[in-house]
């Protein structure tokens, strides 16, 4: 099966200026996730989805970043404007676990997009 | 609130040894899972193992297993036979409850196996 797509690979851009990063989830994959991860750190989640509902976006700073999941299938990360400190891999996963789902699922993620902001 | 503690930000080991990466973790959720991640420098995260709050046995999955120990609140991940091909980032992470919540991750630890 094929594997989460992410793109872009690499984005760089100014303080300030809009980015914004496509995920495309396994197919049948019912959840969604967007996680920050900032050098030498581990995964910070930004926002689930479960299919096209919101589950949990208590972490994702709604000041300036964005993300939407139309139709249940396809997820995009806006950032605007975008700051120093948002320089980070951007990481989408998914998972088949719908509500009640079983613990063990694990998530499957992509290769990420690595932002630079300057 | 969940967390996963790595205290070790660094670890090296020889090839073929054996090596122990430490986690410990805090949640107040009766039932949960434990994970492991592996995340190479080309950036993918690897899932690798999988330990639930009530499995009877410690977890083993390959050259990995999962040294659970439920009072003191550590999932240590074990690596048998380390190869040149381990060395990256490990993350421990962990959900709790229905398992409708993401994982939460912890820092991790960089893993060099040196020939």
């Amino acid at each position: 099966e094929a594997g989460v797509a992410q793109s872009p690979r690499y984005k760089i851009i100014e303080k300030r200026q809009s980015v914004a990063f496509w995920c495309n989830p396994i197919s049948g994959h019912a959840t969604l996730y967007w996680y920050q991860q900032i050098l030498g750190q581990g995964p910070k989640l930004l926002i689930q989805f479960q299919n096209n509902g919101v589950v949990d976006d208590s972490q994702l700073p709604k000041d300036r970043f964005s993300a939407e999941r139309l139709k249940g299938v396809d997820s995009t990360l806006k950032i605007q404007p975008a700051k120093l400190e948002d320089s980070a891999v951007y990481l989408c996963a998914s998972t088949f676990a719908g509500w009640g789902s079983r613990k063990n699922s694990p998530l499957h993620f992509g290769n990420g997009t690595r932002l630079t902001v300057t | 609130a969940q967390k996963i503690t790595q205290t070790q930000p660094g670890m090296f080991v020889q090839e073929k040894e054996a090596v122990t990466l430490d986690c410990t973790y805090d949640t107040s959720d009766p039932s949960y899972g434990l994970f492991w991640y592996k995340q190479p420098s080309s950036g993918e995260m690897i899932f690798l193992i999988y330990q639930g709050s009530y499995d009877q046995q410690n977890a083993t999955e390959g050259r990995y297993s999962l040294n659970f120990q439920k009072a003191r609140k550590s999932a240590n991940l074990v690596i048998s036979a380390s190869q040149l091909g381990d060395s990256a980032m490990y993350f421990c992470a962990m959900r709790g409850d229905t398992g409708r919540r993401a994982l939460t991750f912890g820092s991790g630890t960089r893993l060099q196996v040196q020939p």
